[in-house]
């Protein structure tokens, strides 16, 4: 049972590089989202998605883009980072009006 | 707005003890609010649930109150154990929009 699965795990980008995190769930939820967590920090909804071919910016979408062509994978974008984006990155899946399930992150360093 | 804070950054609790973690929201349309655990290095694992049309759910070791004249929601451990040590996280879900709050660091001393 893989539940929510993001790649990779680490990674490092140098200043004005692109890169996609990968996120991808087999519990069949409609929902997802996408989440950063600075040090010592709580979790900031960057994007989210209610089903296949909608997606909706959260609280800190700047700097980022998604698409969600498949229940399954919500692929997150960052196109020209940014030493700012250094951060964890959290993928999460769940079921309208219950609880989301979380990967186990992606860590993102800029340089 | 829409707000989720917390009242207490950290807390530190002898083991037994129980602990209370606070936190406040500020949007009254919210409906569903959920507690998370978070280990370092880990993702947030969900603990409990309350919907809007209550005011306490009960779980394993975990109590979760509402009170929605006030805008709180409280997260009880019962005998807190070195295993609980994390951070907790309370979320507010508004029609799929899943919104955290700070987040408290509770210490267990053995």
């Amino acid at each position: 049972n893989a539940g929510v699965t993001q790649t990779p795990k680490f990674r490092i980008l140098k200043i004005g590089q692109s890169m996609t995190l990968q996120c991808t769930q087999d519990m069949n939820h409609n929902y997802m989202y996408w989440y950063r967590q600075d040090p010592g920090m709580g979790l900031k909804l960057i994007y989210y998605s209610v089903g296949a071919g909608i997606t909706d910016k959260g609280e800190v979408p700047n700097g980022y883009n998604v698409s969600r062509s498949t229940t399954e994978d919500f692929p997150l974008r960052l196109e020209l980072a940014a030493p700012s984006q250094t951060s964890v990155y959290f993928c999460a899946s769940g079921r309208q009006g219950a609880e989301a399930f979380f990967g186990q992150g992606t860590r993102l360093t800029v340089v | 707005g829409e707000s989720v804070g917390l009242h207490l950054p950290t807390l530190s609790v002898q083991e037994g003890d129980n602990s209370i973690i606070n936190c406040a929201y500020s949007n009254s349309a919210s409906d569903y609010f959920i507690w998370y655990k978070q280990e370092s290095g880990k993702g947030p694992q969900f603990i409990i649930d309350i919907r809007s049309n209550m005011d306490k759910r009960q779980g394993q070791r975990v109590t979760v109150l509402l009170n929605k004249t006030v805008k709180h929601l409280s997260l009880q451990i019962a005998a807190t154990q070195p295993g609980d040590s994390a951070v907790y996280f309370c979320a507010e879900n508004q029609r799929g929009k899943l919104i955290f709050g700070q987040g408290t660091e509770l210490s267990v001393k053995p």
